[in-house]
């Protein structure tokens, strides 16, 4: 089973709305660490955010705002006025604490086309 | 401007070819990390090496032999491909291999192209 989804394969939105992608992982750990990261089209994957399962508060930088959820297993991201720099694949990631290790398990991604 | 840097960012090659990829980590950490993207499928984790020595090998086939000389620079040697092995390979690195808590911090990846 896989331990990151996220549903939305591509959305679009015309720039200045607001558009939220979805995540929902799947762990037995009870520390745990969740990522979303911002792939454009040069390839690279840029870190956005970590949050650890022990903090429910939500996030808000600038534009970018997070939803944590342990009661739904959701961590999901918002993105409010977007811009056409916004257009990227976005991907969540989650690492369990019990492996020791820093394996992150991502989703498949989320492609986000703003339309100027 | 980006701490890992990969290089080609783009390789066409034949079946029989042999070739190598490289990444470089300006960050001083101590993990690297070889992933395969392919359309439509979660990255997948090939190899991870800590203080230069391999920690995971995710059952990667044996055309695919990793080496990490120091713990800045890593590489993907490439022989007797297969057109399945078409993909966007990403390195990474983190400060920590043994810290989930611990970002990634990718380079730009070489988009392969098996003929």
């Amino acid at each position: 089973a896989q331990k990151v989804t996220q549903a939305q394969t591509e959305i679009s939105v015309v720039e200045k709305e607001d558009v939220t992608l979805d995540c929902v992982y799947e762990t037995r750990d009870t520390t745990y660490y969740l990522f979303w990261y911002k792939q454009p089209p040069s390839g690279e994957l840029v870190f956005l955010i970590r949050r650890n399962s022990f903090d429910e508060q939500n996030e808000i930088s600038g534009r970018y705002s997070w939803n944590f959820q342990k009661s739904t297993s959701s961590f999901n991201f918002t993105i409010t006025a977007s811009q056409v720099v916004d257009s990227a694949v976005y991907f969540c990631a989650l690492s369990e604490d019990a492996t020791g290790a820093n394996n992150l398990f991502f989703g498949t991604g989320t492609r986000l086309t703003v339309i100027p | 401007e980006t701490g890992v840097t990969q290089t080609p960012r783009h390789l066409v090659m034949g079946m029989t070819n042999k070739k190598s990829l490289k990444c470089e980590q300006h960050l001083g950490h101590n993990a690297m990390y070889w992933y395969k993207q392919s359309a439509k499928k979660p990255l997948e984790l090939m190899f991870v090496y800590s203080l230069e020595e391999r920690v995971e090998n995710n059952s990667v086939p044996s055309r695919f032999s990793p080496e990490c000389p120091n713990s800045s620079h890593l590489f993907l040697h490439l022989h007797t491909l297969q057109p399945e092995d078409s993909a966007l390979y990403l390195c990474a690195s983190s400060q920590e291999w043994d810290r989930a808590y611990n970002e990634q911090f990718f380079g730009p990846g070489t988009r392969l192209t098996v003929l």
